[in-house]
């Protein structure tokens, strides 16, 4: 089967840097998507990792180690609109797309 | 607006009632995902499809059916409902590049 963890929640402050972490265990590995979802919304696409390393698109990076089975997504510079959920989420054996469980982001002033 | 549209975006019904859910994907995309989304839960995947026909399964109920139709709209179908189907159930849509894009969700409350 597949399992995806991620931490439940975090706290971070205004201005601030924080990294999520994601630790995945599944068959016929096929990327990594990182997606933001504020309460009661539809997820909306940050990133996507499918070879190892990190990808920066502006205050967000994504950095992916297959190997290890591990990706964090790094949020630079956090704004109180950054509060929200963040799901990692694995695309594996017949194009399937497994979320975790999400981490609950609080950003204080 | 990520061009997925979803209806209705609220559906209060009672047990043991039947719903339909309908999804129009972005132009252009072939494949339609539904998930289920509890209170404080994550993202359960439920069905796939693509260019009509079914793709991928998750752990989706039997009282639980979807289909895409010619025009790639999707519909899913919740049967026997009960107090806990209550949920956000979200349609999603991806072209070549497998990327998801979410419609807003359909908010089913099951009394």
């Amino acid at each position: 089967g597949q399992n995806i963890d991620q931490p439940t929640e975090m706290t971070a402050t205004e201005g601030a840097i924080v990294q999520i972490n994601c630790t995945y265990q599944t068959s016929g590995f096929n990327g990594l998507f990182w997606y933001q979802q504020h309460a009661g919304e539809a997820p909306t696409f940050l990133s996507y990792n499918v070879l190892d390393g990190l990808e920066e698109k502006g205050r967000f990076s994504s950095f992916l180690s297959r190997s290890k089975g591990y990706s964090y997504l790094l949020l630079k510079e956090l704004q109180m609109k950054d509060s929200a959920s963040y799901l990692c989420a694995v695309r594996h054996a017949g194009n399937m797309l497994t979320f975790g469980g999400g981490t609950r982001l609080m950003v204080k002033p | 607006d990520s061009g997925v549209t979803q209806t209705p975006k609220h559906l209060i019904t009672a047990t043991g009632q039947r719903v339909t859910l309908r999804c129009s994907p972005r132009s252009g995309d072939l494949s339609v995902y539904w998930y289920q989304q509890s209170l404080d839960q994550g993202l359960q995947f439920l069905i796939q499809y693509y260019n009509g026909e079914e793709r991928a399964k998750g752990n989706i109920l039997e009282r639980f059916s979807a289909q895409q139709f010619p025009d790639l709209h999707s519909e899913l179908n919740l049967s026997s409902l009960e107090l806990g189907d209550s949920a956000l159930y979200f349609c999603a849509s991806s072209g070549s590049n497998e990327k998801l894009f979410f419609g807003s969700g359909t908010q089913l409350s099951v009394l």
